[in-house]
This record gives structure tokens, sequence and C-alpha cells, in this order.
């Protein structure tokens, strides 16, 4: 299936810890976001990545930290874990130009992060 | 930045009744998308709409970019339509950012 996909699902962990997220699509997207959804299911954007460039660094704390090895790829890692961390995150592609519909977005299926 | 407002905010209706929800934003934007937030957690596409109507079976979304708002429609309503309706517009010039509204949530009730 050609999709936007997410792992883990569910991350629990404890305080202070240090976890990783991993995102992948295999649409031939050229941008890749990460988005948090809160909960109070607000969702905000805190990363996009073109061509594996950083395009939009919303103010997220430095603990967290996005990558992307290639353009297919975008993983977020989490230092330090805090309680208020804990939240459901989203990643997203677009196509990007010259495609007319450049900027319309998919989501993968979210990662429940849980910190005790 | 850009405001999205949505509304209602909660709807509850019978199965087989019709809805419309709203979306408010108050810039120009070059990018207007509306997702069903399924009760699994799932955002799903619904439409990809900056401009003008589309429907795909019993929903339709129109938006009048020059007046700031879009409308979602849906007829006929099912249980499996419950979930939250999100409005999600990328200003103008904001690099593909989306900004999000609060949501609609639906309830149908059997």
């Amino acid at each position: 299936d050609t999709a936007v996909s997410q792992t883990p699902k569910y991350l629990v962990t404890q305080m202070g810890n240090d976890k990783s997220i991993k995102c992948e699509q295999n649409l031939g997207h050229d941008t890749m976001y990460w988005y948090k959804q809160d909960s109070k299911k607000f969702l905000k954007i805190m990363f996009s990545y073109n061509n594996k460039e950083l395009i939009i660094n919303e103010t997220v704390p430095n603990r967290f930290s996005p990558k992307s090895p290639d353009k297919a790829h975008l993983n977020l890692h989490i230092n330090s874990l805090e309680l208020g961390d804990s939240a459901v995150y989203f990643c997203a592609s677009s196509q990007g130009y010259p495609t007319s519909r450049y900027n319309e977005q998919f989501f993968g299926p979210g990662t429940r992060l849980t910190v005790l | 930045g850009i405001q999205v407002e949505q509304s209602p905010p909660d709807l509850i209706l019978q199965e087989g009744a019709n809805s419309t929800l709203r979306c408010n934003f108050s810039d120009s934007v070059n990018n207007l998308q509306w997702f069903h937030q399924n009760p699994w957690g799932q955002l799903i596409n619904l439409f990809y709409i900056p401009s003008g109507t589309k429907q795909n079976g019993r929903l339709s979304a129109t938006t009048v970019a020059t007046e700031r708002y879009s409308l979602l429609y849906i007829s006929s309503s099912q249980t499996t339509d419950s979930g939250v309706y999100f409005c999600a517009v990328e200003r103008t010039g904001s690099a593909r950012q989306l900004t999000f509204g609060s949501g609609t949530q639906l309830t149908v009730l059997p």
C-alpha cells in the first residue's frame, strides 16, 4: 500500500528517557512534516523538511530534533522526556512542485506517546 | 498567524440527518483541506479545496476564498461518520505550514 507509516504506534516511557519515532512515506513526496496533537485534540505543526532540509521549525523545545536520512524518511528524536510531551505525534507528507496539488498533505496513523 | 475557527464545536445527529460544518479563516490561503479523524485517531483526507466546490459521495465541500470561509456538507449521515472534522489552511506565503481549526466533534446516533 502507498502510504505514510509511523512506528511505533504506542510508546510508553519514563520521564527523562530519550526516544525516537520513525516515519516513512512511499508516495514519492518531497516534503515531510511532524505535527503534535494535544489532549484537547488541537493539532500544531512542529517541523517540516523539504528534500532533507529543514524549512519550518516552530517554537519547539530543542529536546526535539528531527532527522531526515533521505526524502522518504523523517524521524523524530526526543531527549529528556517530560510529562508535558505526552501527546499523539503525526507525520505527514506532501508532493511538491510542479504538481498542481503540491501542498496537499497526507497523514500517517499517529504515535501515541505517554510519559510516566 | 492565521486564525481558523470551526463551528459548531459539537454536533449530535440522528442517522439519516444532514449537517453543515463551517470553517472561517482570517487571511488569504493557498491550501484548505478537510479531514475526518475517526474514533481510532486516524486523520483521513476528505477534500483538498482551496477554492470552489467538490463532491464525494454523501460529502461535499465549498470554499469561498474571497470571503474566507469553507463549508462541509454531510448528507444522510451514518454512524460511521462520527468523529472529529478538522479544517486546515495554509496561509499564502507560509511555506506549506498547515494551521488547524479546533475541530467539530460529530456524533451520529443510530
